[in-house]
């Protein structure tokens, strides 16, 4: 079976610093996606980056980026200059391409709060 | 295009009512799926259409739950008899079809069964 695990339940940072999320896998599919969403207190789900398995850089958008580590089926966010709206649940998603349903199995997510 | 949008946002519900969910996707996107989540958990997948096929269902549908998508637009969740494990978020998302680029989510519609 497919499993998404986020180890962290709660982290903390302050305002400006960084901070990494943990997310790992495990699959035996060589060909899929993974996401990181972001889920502020009673907002939906946003889309935070998304990398494809077969691309080995590593994907960024503006301060976040990811470490992907396929090997290891490691795939941590890293959040730059952290900022006060950057406080919300973060969800870890694996999607596997093989059956084109594009379904997405979550972690149990990562509570962030941005310090001022 | 305001994005996905969810009605009720909110439900109250007795114990052994129907109850019915309502998604209605970005309009060029041919794909919408249906996912639960429940406190302190990430979502779980429910179901799956393109256009106005279902093409997958998880298992964690019972026969309670049904779910259409007529003429491939908008799309209901009706759960029959509700059991207070309904309890839960039910969360809709589209996306094209095509490259996994993501989902766009909705807001959800909170169930509570009393």
């Amino acid at each position: 079976a497919q499993t998404v695990t986020q180890s962290q339940p709660e982290m903390s940072v302050q305002e400006a610093e960084t901070v990494t999320l943990s997310c790992t896998y495990d699959t035996s599919e060589s060909n899929y996606y993974l996401f990181w969403y972001k889920q502020p207190p009673s907002r939906q789900m946003i889309l935070v980056i998304r990398q494809e398995a077969y691309k080995q850089q590593n994907a960024t958008e503006n301060r976040f980026s990811v470490n992907f580590q396929k090997a290891a089926k490691s795939f941590s966010l890293k959040i730059s200059d952290s900022q006060l709206g950057d406080t919300a649940m973060y969800f870890c998603a694996f999607s596997p391409k093989a059956s084109g349903t594009y379904k997405y199995i979550f972690g149990t997510g990562t509570r962030l709060k941005v310090l001022a | 295009d305001t994005g996905v949008s969810q009605d009720p946002r909110h439900k109250i519900t007795k114990r052994g009512q129907n109850v019915t969910f309502r998604c209605d996707p970005i309009s060029e996107h041919n794909r919408l799926y249906w996912y639960r989540q429940t406190l302190g958990q990430g979502p779980e997948f429910l179901t799956y259409f393109q256009n106005e096929a279902q093409l997958e269902k998880s298992r964690l549908l019972s026969d309670r739950f049904s779910a259409e998508r007529p003429k491939g637009s908008f799309s209901t969740l009706e759960i029959q008899r509700t059991e207070q494990g309904d309890s839960a978020m039910y969360l809709c998302a589209s996306s094209l079809a095509g490259a996994n680029y993501g989902y766009t989510f909705g807001s959800g519609t909170r169930l509570t069964v009393v």
